[in-house]
């Protein structure tokens, strides 16, 4: 089945520099990918939608020059959280649509604790 | 705008009882419905669909309905496992650009 790889799953950092995730697709292209955050004990909550070749459409309330998304190639998307802080912490997830009837694979998730 | 409402948890059950999740959508035109798991530290899994009106999806013992007349895809399970604990997610799929709306996420424990 279609898969997603997350990575990577645990990003320690401080306060002030960047990081970055990576989102693949191994099996299958991925023209869309989205991102999204996942507070403690909480929902989803869709950031961008990645389009490949093109800039990602972020929702409202998500600074687009703070989470920085790169999709150059059909089975990679970026997230880069730059100048994290510590409300930055958080579990990040990827997901991308790998067939019909909008079924979405999700990655595995990035914890990302900024000190 | 698409939304779905699911059952506020945490649901707290012994194995082998019966499990029901309630969860209900609001949406245009004719969406599909999804129910995902996921357990601590990890990301989703797809574990049930349904495509249209009256399909029933089904994995690892888990079943739900889609009830377009009460716009309803209750998740059930017959008989937890402790196996079973996680978060489970109801969401909705409304267009072909794969983006869905998602429920808050209901916590089930299961006590051996």
């Amino acid at each position: 089945g279609a898969v997603v790889s997350q990575h990577p799953s645990r990003v320690i950092c401080k306060s002030g520099t960047s990081v970055k995730i990576e989102c693949r697709s191994l099996d299958f292209q991925a023209t869309t990918m989205f991102w999204y955050r996942q507070f403690p004990k909480q929902s989803l909550m869709l950031m961008a939608t990645s389009n490949e070749g093109s800039k990602a459409t972020y929702e409202q309330g998500v600074e687009k020059d703070k989470f920085l998304i790169n999709h150059a190639s059909l089975t990679l998307s970026t997230l880069t959280v730059t100048s994290a802080h510590p409300e930055d912490s958080s579990f990040y997830i990827c997901s991308a649509s790998a067939g019909g009837a909008n079924v979405l694979t999700f990655g595995a998730g990035s914890r990302l604790t900024v000190l | 705008g698409d939304s779905v409402t699911q059952m506020e948890g945490p649901v707290t059950l012994s194995e082998e009882a019966f499990l029901t999740i309630n969860c209900t959508y609001t949406a245009t035109g004719y969406p599909s419905l999804f129910w995902y798991v996921q357990y601590p530290g990890e990301g989703l899994q797809l574990l049930l669909k349904a495509t249209k009106a009256d399909d029933k999806g089904s994995n690892k013992g888990f079943e739900a309905t889609y009830r377009k007349e009460t716009t309803s895809f209750h998740l059930e399970k017959g008989s937890v496992q402790v196996s079973d604990s996680a978060v489970y997610f109801c969401a909705l799929g409304n267009t072909n650009a794969g983006k869905s709306t998602f429920g808050d996420g209901t916590t089930l424990t299961v006590k051996p």
